[in-house]
């Protein structure tokens, strides 16, 4: 099955700042790669996402690129704020369409 | 349109007893998943199932886990003689159609195994 790595597991930056996560996946048929974000005790909700037969997307101060060659994907967030302080998943939707791997989450620090 | 529910929010079992985690999907959304969050770790994917129909269970473990998602009523997650190392958050997740499109998740049921 699909194998999903995501890097780093923590991440702190200080306000105003970027911050990239990035994805690596196995299987090249996957085509479908959401990002989401949980807060403190609270459910995952979908940021952003991006399907294989796009290379960008762009949502504000949200990213996502997707290299097929290369298998990976990575979330950009600019000028970050303190709110954007949470935990960030990445997934991969496996070709059969039901199933999302989802990465191990990078706990994003802002720091005011 | 309400989002995902599930209830309870926080549920306590001795070791031995059995847990119920009940998910209702948004409204019109026919696809139920459930996933299974361990402290400090991402989201396992459990079961996928359609109205009276299991999909995919491959990420339940074999013996003690069971899904079903009735015709009328909620998606009901059991674990029946529930052990330490199942407590964790399960979260239920719908979708109104298979695919790449986005899965929206309920707020979790975080089971405490004592």
């Amino acid at each position: 099955g699909e194998n999903v790595e995501q890097h780093p597991s923590t991440l702190s930056v200080q306000e105003g700042d970027s911050a990239v996560i990035k994805c690596t996946y196995s299987d090249s048929a996957s085509n479908y790669f959401p990002w989401y974000k949980q807060e403190l005790g609270k459910r995952p909700q979908l940021i952003i996402d991006i399907r294989s037969n796009v290379g960008e997307k762009k949502d504000q101060r949200i990213a996502v690129t997707l290299n097929k060659t290369a298998k990976h994907f990575s979330l950009h967030i600019t000028e970050t704020q303190p709110e954007d302080s949470a935990v960030y998943f990445c997934a991969a939707l496996n070709p059969a369409g039901n199933q999302f791997y989802f990465g191990t989450g990078t706990s994003l620090t802002v720091i005011p | 349109n309400a989002g995902v529910m599930q209830n309870p929010r926080h549920l306590v079992r001795r070791r031995g007893q059995e847990a119920r985690l009940r998910c209702s999907p948004m409204k019109g959304h026919s696809h139920v998943y459930w996933y299974r969050q361990l402290p400090e770790e991402g989201l396992k994917f459990m079961v996928y199932l359609q109205k009276e129909n299991i999909i995919d269970e491959s990420g339940m473990p074999k013996e003690r886990f069971s899904a079903e998602f009735p015709k009328e009523g909620p998606s009901i997650l059991r674990i029946q003689q529930v052990v330490r190392g199942d407590s964790a958050a399960y979260f239920c997740a719908s979708s109104p159609r298979t695919g790449p499109y986005e899965q929206y998740f309920g707020p979790g049921t975080r089971l405490t195994v004592t």
